[in-house]
């Protein structure tokens, strides 16, 4: 049974840069098959869509963030990453890593537990 | 604001069907599946429904989905209190290069 945990602190000052990992276990972050997400959802409000990347590295960004955003996959330790720069308290949040099918391409169907992260002096 | 449009909030007494729409444009709905995600508070959402009408394993027949034009629709039949929690709609938008966009999310009330 496939299985994403987030990790990271839980604490970012603002203007710094926010550093998320997400673990995969019980399957191989370098199948064909599946891009790999992330996901964030301020708290009491809705979801947005981070991020895509696959195994290859190639990547796809809500542009609304691309210029502060880079999602890189480290296939030896079945992890990939985010780092969020110039973080504000609009950026706080619960942020999820997710699974994606590729071919045809269908919305997240395996989810992390989430992780909080407070942007705060 | 979100892209996709759903009403805030949805109730109903148990036993009843309640639906719940998703309203979007040419460029997401239109031309794309659509996916439906349920969350309960503190927990990941999970899907519900997708490529419009598909329901994963597990997912009780109560839950159907549809879709016409730019709008689709969640159905709950037979309403539950368990089935009190909040409900996304989900889809690929084609402008701007390609994002997932999301509804903003509707509470459902089982009273």
């Amino acid at each position: 049974q496939l299985q994403l945990q987030e990790s990271g602190p839980g604490l970012v000052k603002p203007s710094e840069t926010l550093s998320l990992t997400c673990t995969v276990s019980g399957g191989s972050i370098s199948s064909s098959y599946y891009y790999w997400d992330w996901i964030r959802q301020p708290p009491g409000k809705g979801l947005e869509w981070i991020g895509s990347i696959f195994y290859s590295g190639s990547s796809y960004y809500n542009p609304s963030l691309k210029s502060r955003l880079t999602i890189s996959v480290d296939t030896s330790k079945n992890q990939f990453s985010l780092k969020l720069s110039s973080v504000t308290a609009a950026d706080t949040a619960v942020y999820f890593c997710a699974r994606s099918p590729k071919s045809p391409r269908d919305a997240f169907d395996i989810w992390g537990q989430g992780t909080l992260v407070t942007v705060s002096s | 604001q979100s892209v996709l449009t759903q009403p805030p909030s949805a109730s109903g007494t148990p036993g009843q069907r309640v639906t719940i729409s998703c309203s979007g444009s040419s460029s997401n709905i239109g031309s794309n599946f659509v996916y439906w995600y349920q969350q309960f508070s503190g927990t990941a959402p999970k899907l519900l429904i997708y490529r419009n009408n598909q329901r994963p394993s597990g997912v009780p027949d109560r839950f159907s989905g549809s879709k016409s034009g730019t709008s689709a629709s969640l159905a709950i039949s037979g309403l539950r209190s368990e089935d009190e929690a909040d409900y996304y709609c989900v889809t690929w938008d084609d402008s701007l290069s390609g994002r997932w966009v999301f509804g903003g999310g509707t509470k459902l009330t089982v009273l």
